[in-house]
Order: structure tokens, then C-alpha cells, then sequence
């Protein structure tokens, strides 16, 4: 069965300092891997996936995620941080081929919080 | 483009009492999903729905949940007897064809339930 960990409840990180958040994953074949961002009484958006193709995966508000199959870790970075950023992000995960019984994975979240 | 429609967005009840959650998903979705939320933690998968059969329901507390999404379009969450543990973020999310590959789910911005 897969799995996703998220190991930080959550990141400070300094406006205008690029930024990190970390995902690892465990699935027994190739893995789809996404990331969602939630930001205070609304739901999940779509950030970028990774299907298959270049490691590195860009996606909406600059931000943009690097696959590393050996370490079978999908981080999510931005080069440059904006208060605007802080939210609570997602990473999750499912295998690949899509089969009738699969589903994603969610990790438990970590919350992103920019200092002005 | 409208959104993945929740409705209500807030619902407080008493223990014992019943309790529905609407979700209407974006036009030609095919693939629908509950979700639940607690506090702090990732979406859990309840139910899903390809077009209007459940074809992944192995989460949901069958004693006191039920679902329907008649005609493949619109879908209705219910909790009968609510408890107390119940309380949490209830997401719907569609997605357009799941297994077409085309699974980047869109979600609603939830209904938060309070069981009092």
C-alpha cells in the first residue's frame, strides 16, 4: 500500500528566502505525486503533479517540485518566498496505472509560514 | 469556469441528530469524491464515484453514513445518527476522468460540521 509522509508540522521561512517543503512517498510502482495547498476556510488547490517526464515539475505561483526517484522524495521549493504564500501544503500520492481500487494519498499537511 | 459547489459551508446539530452535505461538482467530472478532515490532518478518502456507481466505499462508516449521487451529477453525504467524533470538514472534490489519467481533483471549500 502506498504511503506519504510529510516530517515538518511546519516551515518558517523569511520573506524573499526561497523556501522547502518536504515529502517523501512509499509505493510498491511508480508513483503519480501532486501537491495541494489550502489556504483558511477553503478548500485544496491543485499546485503541480508529477507523472512521468523531467524531475523537475512546475506549477501555479512560481512554485515547483523536484522528483527524486532514489530518495523517492517529491519536494515542493519556490525560489523566492511571499507572505502570501503561507497556507497549510499538501503532498500526495498514488500509483500509477490508475486501477479501479487505488486512491491518492494525503500527507497530514505542513503549515508554510512566511515572516515579513 | 465555476468551482466544485458545497453547500451548507456550516452546520452545527446536536449528537443524535441527522445531517446532509450537498456537493455539486464542476460540468462533465466524471469521478466524484468525499472526503473527510480533521483538524490538522490530511483529506481521508470516504467515497468515490465513477459516473454514478461507488466503486470505493471501504472507508465509509456504513452504520451511520450514506451517499448517492443520482444521475452521475450532483451528490449527497449523510450522517444518521451524527456523534460527537463526527466533527470535522467534510470535502467534495471532482475530477475529470480518473482513469483516463485525468485525476487532478478539484475541491469544493467544504462544510464544517459541528456534533454538539
Amino acid at each position: 500500500a502506498q504511503s506519504v509522509a510529510q516530517p515538518e508540522d511546519q516551515v518558517n521561512v523569511a520573506e524573499g528566502n526561497p523556501l522547502t517543503v518536504k515529502c517523501t512517498y512509499s509505493v510498491s510502482g511508480n508513483p503519480y505525486l501532486f501537491w495541494y495547498v489550502q489556504y483558511p476556510n477553503r478548500g485544496l488547490q491543485f499546485l503541480l503533479k508529477y507523472i512521468t517526464g523531467d524531475n523537475l515539475v512546475k506549477g501555479s505561483y512560481g512554485f515547483e517540485a523536484e522528483f527524486n526517484k532514489s530518495q523517492t522524495s517529491f519536494h515542493l521549493k519556490k525560489p523566492s518566498a511571499l507572505v502570501s504564500d503561507s497556507a497549510l501544503y499538501f503532498c500526495a500520492v498514488r500509483e500509477i496505472p490508475p486501477g479501479r481500487d487505488d486512491k491518492i494519498i494525503f500527507g497530514k499537511g505542513t503549515r508554510l509560514h512566511i515572516l515579513p | 469556469e465555476a468551482g466544485v459547489v458545497q453547500s451548507p459551508r456550516y452546520k452545527i446539530i446536536e449528537k443524535k441528530q441527522p445531517v446532509a452535505f450537498w456537493c455539486n461538482p464542476i460540468s462533465g467530472h466524471n469521478t466524484l469524491y468525499w472526503y473527510l478532515q480533521n483538524l490538522g490532518q490530511g483529506p481521508e478518502l470516504l467515497i468515490r464515484y465513477e459516473n454514478e456507481e461507488a466503486v470505493d466505499d471501504s472507508q465509509l462508516p456504513k452504520d451511520r453514513f450514506s451517499a448517492e449521487r443520482l444521475k452521475g451529477v450532483d451528490s449527497t453525504l449523510k450522517i444518521q445518527p451524527a456523534e460527537l467524533g463526527d466533527s470535522a470538514v467534510y470535502l467534495c472534490a471532482s475530477s475529470p476522468a480518473r482513469l483516463a489519467g485525468l485525476d487532478t481533483q478539484y475541491f469544493g471549500p467544504g462544510t464544517r460540521l459541528t456534533v454538539l
